[in-house]
């Protein structure tokens, strides 16, 4: 099983504030990171699915950047907005299924 | 809408009833898995089918046990439970094992009495 680390466990932000999240994992085999949004009472969304050193992907106000090489992913939201009030997932694959999730990071957005 | 569905969304249940979760999906996905999510704790994967074969199971007690019987539905078969077995059971589909993005249902939410 990978461990897999997000920070912070929470955040509170206010309307239009850009905000960021880190997810670390172990940078030996890696094979593919992934980020999810995970709305109350929805299912996790597929936000990002990165696997390449160095990837950057943006959707909208909300972009990622991947270093497999030191193990870590950054998420990052520009001008927060409440609809964005949600748990941050990252999850990682170092084998063709196994796919480990974070804790999570609880984004709390208010105008 | 994900195109993944899970019944019952809500189940309680004695430890010593037999019931089952049900998942299907719509996407014309080869994968499937079965995810838990306890509180305070990151989501455990339980089993992943690929191609209705399963190819990965996490050391989960054997009073869960899953059944793919084509690649559209998956089902967790649960007896004898036990109260910390209660939690949030999510399935998810993806078109490829690893890499592929993981398309989920909504939960079913188990509660063991």
């Amino acid at each position: 099983i990978l461990n897999v680390e997000q920070s912070p466990q929470s955040l509170h932000v206010q309307e239009g504030d850009s905000t960021n999240f880190t997810c670390s994992f172990p940078s030996s085999n890696f094979y593919a990171l992934h980020w999810y949004r995970w709305e109350t009472a929805k299912s996790p969304e597929a936000l990002f699915v990165m696997t390449l050193n160095g990837d950057e992907k943006k959707k909208g106000r909300i972009s990622a950047t991947l270093n497999t090489k030191e193990g870590y992913s950054y998420l990052y939201i520009k001008g927060s907005q409440p609809e964005d009030s949600a748990t941050y997932l990252c999850a990682a694959s170092v084998s063709g299924y196994a796919l480990n999730f974070g804790k999570g990071t609880s984004l709390l957005v208010t105008p | 809408e994900t195109g993944v569905t899970q019944t019952p969304r809500h189940l309680v249940m004695g430890m010593t009833n037999k019931k089952s979760l049900k998942c299907e999906q719509h996407l014309g996905h080869n994968a499937m898995y079965w995810y838990k999510q306890s509180a305070k704790k990151p989501l455990e994967l339980m089993f992943v089918y690929s191609l209705e074969e399963r190819v990965e199971n996490n050391s989960v007690p054997s009073r869960f046990s899953p059944e793919c019987p084509n690649s559209s539905h998956l089902f967790l078969h649960l007896h004898t439970l036990q109260p910390e077995d209660s939690a949030l059971y999510l399935c998810a589909s993806s078109q490829l094992t690893g890499a592929g993005e993981l398309f989920f249902g909504e939960g079913s939410r188990l509660t063991v009495l």
